[in-house]
């Protein structure tokens, strides 16, 4: 199972960008690149899957090199309600995705 | 939508009490999930099915055991319980096999909080 190390916290400010960047070096060929978004007393929400290059969809963009060691969420011009836990998850080359422990975001005023 | 939805939002049992919890989705899917999430360890597999009477053991399958009778509902049914299963219990589903990029978007109840005395 590939596993993946993303930062523990991060801070940011209304309206910049944020950038979350999760490494996976032994990420396989058949393995997919997922991020899930969780606010305090809600089970996590999907936000958006890649494979290579990019991919972007109304809430955030997901940015992977050609070597797909690691990859970058980009949430544009944050908001107070995107404080939340967000995980990188790698799979599936195997049957059951692994939940680490996150990146939690807090955006101040 | 996909809508998955757990029996109780808040649970208080005594400990050697036998726990049922119940998942139930509507949107036909193949596979459901049950995770335990505690603070400062994420997320973590108990179980998994991914087709009726169908179970595999995730990462902390002990002192847990599972039931999918119908597709649209996973239980967990702690046999015993015990204080160190005091814990936030998410259930999820999600449709596809493995290997396809569906099966990763798994779509999460809003969560059981189980406290056992």
């Amino acid at each position: 199972l590939a596993k993946t190390t993303q930062p523990i916290s991060m801070d940011s400010y209304e309206g910049q960008e944020v950038n979350i960047t999760c490494s996976h070096n032994n990420i396989a060929t058949n393995d997919y690149i997922t991020w899930y978004q969780q606010f305090p007393s809600q089970g996590p929400r999907f936000i958006i899957q890649g494979y290579k290059t990019k991919v972007t969809n109304e809430v955030a963009s997901l940015f992977i090199p050609a070597d797909r060691k690691s990859s970058t969420l980009s949430l544009p011009r944050v908001s107070l309600s995107d404080t939340a836990v967000y995980y990188c998850l790698v799979g599936p080359g195997f049957q059951k995705l692994v939940f680490g422990t996150g990146t939690r975001l807090l955006v101040s005023p | 939508d996909v809508k998955v939805t757990q029996s109780s939002r808040y649970l208080v049992k005594r400990t050697g009490e036998k726990v049922f919890l119940e998942c139930v989705q509507d949107m036909d899917h193949e596979n459901m999930f049950w995770y335990r999430q505690d603070p400062g360890l994420g997320l973590r597999l108990i179980y998994f099915s991914y087709d009726v009477k169908m179970k595999e053991k995730g990462d902390i399958p002990e002192g847990y055991s599972v039931s999918r009778e119908k597709k649209e509902r996973f239980s967990l049914i702690l046999e015993s319980a015990s204080t160190n299963q005091t814990s936030m219990y998410l259930c999820a589903s999600s449709t596809g096999t493995s290997g396809s990029s569906s099966y990763n978007e798994q779509f999460f109840g809003p969560g059981t909080r189980l406290t056992v005395l």
